[in-house]
């Protein structure tokens, strides 16, 4: 069975700090894999896909990138992480299109808090 | 631009109820959507989703209905139990890649 895992779990990183958050996916191969984020009491944010190896799409205009070195692996990072990057980000992965059965699964997700 | 958002932020009923969590999208072009169930502290799992060509679709105790006419879509729970309060989403997916959420309602449970 396919198993997604990302981490660190939870991270307290001062303004202006490196971030780097790493996620994997075992049991499959070729996956697209995704970066959310979601903010205390809030919707997902889409940040970030990849549909293979060094393929990245950003969504949206922000302090983060994302690479994906390796087939079933993503990162998400930055050089400088402000206040406002708080949150809980969460990668995910799925198979195929999205059709009945090949939905987006999600890890447990990273708690960042930027102090 | 694509929004989907929905009706009550915060649902709260009594165990043995059913409960009706509701979404609206805006989208016209999505054909895919999925219902997730967030818990505190973890990620969202997938709970049922539910294709355009159809308008109705039941799981284990769920049941998804899609009304495409008005760009709406529920989520209803059969006899609610405690363990199902969490934070319930709705997404689409407006293309064959990428899912688009609400802002999720907080469904409450009561013994």
């Amino acid at each position: 069975s396919q198993t997604i895992h990302q981490w660190p779990a939870t991270l307290v990183q001062p303004v202006g700090s490196p971030l780097s958050l790493e996620c994997t996916v075992e049991g499959t191969s070729n996956p697209n894999l995704y970066w959310y984020r979601q903010a205390a009491g809030r919707g997902l944010q889409l940040l970030f896909y990849s549909v293979g190896i060094g393929q990245i799409s950003s969504e949206v205009p922000q302090n983060l990138s994302a690479s994906r070195p390796q087939d079933r692996q993503f990162i998400l990072s930055s050089k400088k992480l402000l206040l406002s990057d708080s949150g809980f980000y969460l990668c995910a992965w799925k198979k195929g299109t999205l059709l009945s059965g090949n939905t987006i699964y999600f890890g447990e997700g990273s708690w960042l808090t930027v102090v | 631009g694509e929004n989907v958002g929905l009706h009550l932020p915060t649902l709260s009923v009594q165990e043995g109820d059913n409960s009706i969590i509701n979404c609206a999208y805006s989208n016209s072009a999505s054909d895919y959507f999925i219902w997730y169930k967030q818990e505190s502290g973890k990620g969202p799992q997938f709970i049922i989703d539910i294709r355009s060509n159809m308008d109705k679709r039941q799981g284990q105790r769920v049941t998804v209905l899609l009304n495409k006419t008005v760009k709406h879509l529920s989520l209803q729970i059969a006899a609610t139990q405690p363990g199902d309060s969490a934070v319930y989403f709705c997404a689409e997916a407006p293309g064959f890649q990428k899912l688009v959420f609400g802002t999720g309602t907080r469904l409450l449970v009561s013994p």
